[in-house]
């Protein structure tokens, strides 16, 4: 399996300000990468597929120009909340699929914006 | 459009046997999948299925049955370790992950 590491796991951050959330696919090259978001007591809600090298397709509903990603290798992808605000704040989680038989999941970051 | 059912929330007593069902509507299918999450915690994978049939790993099992859209996780000789949300997700024509909302299990002793 792909070991995925994703960081901070936890993040407290005024409103107005920017954070950025890093997936690192650590012994597998993925040129693809998910972004999910969990709101407490749901499902995990496809934010956007980041493609290696090209633009993230983004979900409908899901603001491009609010959630900017980028992958820029085939290790590496990141997600920055600009501007955030308190209803930003949720559960984030990356994957990698391996294949077509199995999602790896980073740890999670927890977003609180204040 | 597309749908994954599970129940909301199960509670069971340890040591016991209990069973998650999950039902689909799926464009396409290419698999379904079982995943446990601890709270605050992201998924892990449990279990694969795109054929017809029960699959045993230890004290899980998923079975699948593609007529039906139907699937089920079976948990045997439950812990209190076992307490968790358990994920259902199926992989659309388009190899994408559609989520079902998630059961959570209450393991009493």
């Amino acid at each position: 399996g792909a070991v995925v590491s994703q960081h901070p796991s936890r993040v407290i951050c005024k409103s107005g300000t920017s954070v950025k959330i890093e997936c690192r696919s650590l012994d597998f090259q993925a040129t693809t990468m998910f972004w999910y978001r969990q709101f407490p007591k749901q499902s995990l809600m496809l934010m956007a597929t980041s493609n290696e090298g090209s633009k993230a397709t983004y979900e409908q509903g899901v603001e491009k120009d609010k959630f900017l990603i980028n992958h820029a290798s085939l290790t590496l992808s990141t997600l920055t909340v600009t501007s955030a605000h308190p209803e930003d704040s949720s559960f984030y989680i990356c994957s990698v699929m391996t294949g077509n038989t199995e999602a790896f999941f980073g740890q999670g970051t927890r977003l609180t914006v204040v | 459009g597309q749908n994954i059912d599970q129940p909301t929330e199960m509670t069971a007593t340890e040591g016991a046997i209990v069973q998650i069902n999950c039902t689909y509507q799926t464009s396409g299918f290419n698999g379904l999948f079982w995943y446990q999450q601890h709270a605050g915690e992201a998924p892990t994978f449990l279990s694969y299925n795109v054929l017809d049939g029960l699959e045993e790993k230890g004290r899980f099992s998923s079975f699948l049955s593609r007529s039906k859209g139907y699937s089920y996780l079976l948990l045997k000789e439950l812990q209190m370790k076992d307490s968790a949300s358990y994920l259902c997700a199926v992989m659309d024509s388009n190899y994408q992950l559609i989520w079902g909302a998630g059961t959570k299990l209450i393991i009493k002793p």
